[in-house]
């Protein structure tokens, strides 16, 4: 059973540039997190989804992020207009339903140049 | 608002030494996790607690939970270098699906 899957793990984007990460989730697993984690700091929630569903998308700036997971294919978090304050590490989780307990992505590292 | 505060936030001690990383918690949740995270790398879920008085090991690793003080600690026993890592707890927010982050404690032992 394949773990949660992200790609790419590292991303390199000019200013203004848009940057797509993608997440796969672990088979079984209905729902998705996408966090962001700074260096030396800890994870900020961005947003939660399901299947075509948007459940909670609290930690998401309002502005040049969005997220989706359709039906089919991995879930994608998007920045557009990326600016050198979007560099860190997005870290993708899944979860079956009804469990809280969140299995990990190896993360994409975006850095804003 | 709420919080999860773990100290101390950077650790660093001998091989075979014990130590214990606290984290308090503002929310009523019942459930804590404790999570790994080694230099740029995933986190990897070490420990579900899932009840008052909840107690785990996992070789030098062991985690406790009482919900009445809203406290979990970590304690390390005869620490070893392979356990230099970042180490995270998270609790249920309000919304049973969003974790509520430690800042993380960051162990670095020393051969």
């Amino acid at each position: 059973n394949a773990g949660v899957m992200q790609n790419p793990r590292h991303l390199v984007r000019r200013r203004g540039q848009e940057a797509r990460l993608r997440c796969s989730p672990m088979k079984g697993h209905s729902h998705v997190y996408w966090y962001r984690q700074l260096p030396e700091e800890g994870l900020k929630f961005m947003v939660y989804l399901q299947k075509e569903n948007i459940i909670d998308e609290s930690g998401m700036p309002k502005e040049r992020f969005s997220a989706e997971f359709p039906k089919e294919g991995p879930s994608i978090l998007r920045i557009q207009q990326v600016v050198r304050g979007d560099s860190a590490a997005y870290f993708c989780a899944s979860s079956p339903a009804g469990a809280s307990e969140q299995y990990f992505g190896p993360g994409t590292r975006l850095t804003v140049t | 608002e709420l919080k999860v505060e773990q100290n101390p936030l950077f650790l660093s001690m001998q091989e075979g030494k014990n130590y214990t990383i606290y984290c308090n918690y503002s929310t009523t949740s019942d459930r804590l996790y404790w999570y790994r995270q080694d230099p740029g790398k995933s986190l990897e879920s070490l420990f579900v607690l899932l009840s008052n008085g909840a107690v785990k090991q996992e070789g030098r690793l062991m985690a406790s939970l009482d919900t009445k003080a809203r406290l979990s600690t970590l304690h390390i026993t005869a620490a070893v270098h392979d356990l230099s890592a970042t180490y995270f707890c998270a609790v249920d927010g309000d919304s049973n699906y969003q974790l509520i982050w430690g800042a993380g404690t960051k162990l670095i032992i020393k051969p």
